[in-house]
């Protein structure tokens, strides 16, 4: 167990809505980190929050948003979803920016 | 986005071989990770490197951090069932762009 939770862990949704995923970092980890895994893929990076302002962006398409809150967990909403959006989606979180990264279980999305 | 080259994709071994894996970069790295990932979880971190030349072991998993800073490798000797998964490296240069890389992966499979 890395200490990183992630919420929830399996979403079925429709083409053209909108799901939001929640994570919330090791306890004392000010960095959180959002990937994208398709399937059989490697991880792609998709942006990271410090201590609640954006510190790096990826490649995370506009239809996706992020936000980390002051209680340091954060929020990636995916709208206006399509087939290929269907991945598993995992947090990360650090102590500070430039430190090991911890994953959560990830989130199993499937669009239909 | 950019990933690093890891060969081999894949692998088919029986119990008790010895694995060798390796990852290679166009880029100088400062740090390399290697972490695994079972199926449907999330990846979680084995070995941590943060100096070329540097070899460094957990349990029957040797890694090193290559002279070059362009490469590194990961060995696994006498191999078990439970070692079954696929192994990401990852690298990261700490020259303003934070975010880590990640190799493609390599699936290892054992044959009974």
């Amino acid at each position: 167990d890395s200490g990183v939770t992630q919420t929830p862990k399996h979403l079925i949704t429709a083409t053209g809505q909108r799901v939001t995923l929640r994570c919330s970092p090791r306890s004392g980890d000010l960095s959180v980190y959002w990937y994208q895994q398709s399937l059989d893929q490697g991880l792609q990076f998709l942006i990271q929050y410090y201590n609640g302002e954006e510190r790096a962006k990826g490649n995370i398409l506009e239809r996706f948003s992020a936000q980390q809150f002051p209680d340091l967990h954060s929020e990636l909403n995916l709208s206006s979803l399509e087939l290929g959006d269907s991945a598993l989606y995992f947090c990360a979180s650090s102590v500070e920016s430039q430190e090991t990264q911890y994953f959560g279980p990830g989130t199993r999305l499937l669009v239909l | 986005g950019q990933q690093l080259n890891q060969s081999p994709q894949s692998m088919f071994i029986q119990e008790g071989e010895d694995v060798s894996m390796n990852c290679t970069s166009s880029s100088i790295f400062n740090t390399w990770l290697w972490y695994k990932q079972d199926p449907g979880e999330g990846p979680v971190l084995l070995i941590a490197l943060y100096k070329a030349g540097e070899l460094t072991s957990n349990g029957r998993l040797t890694a090193q951090f290559g002279i070059t800073r362009k490469d590194s490798f990961l060995n696994i000797s006498a191999s078990i069932p439970s070692d079954v998964g696929i192994y990401f490296c990852a690298g990261r240069n700490n020259f303003g762009n934070e975010k880590l890389t990640f190799g493609t992966g390599t699936r290892l499979t054992i044959i009974p």
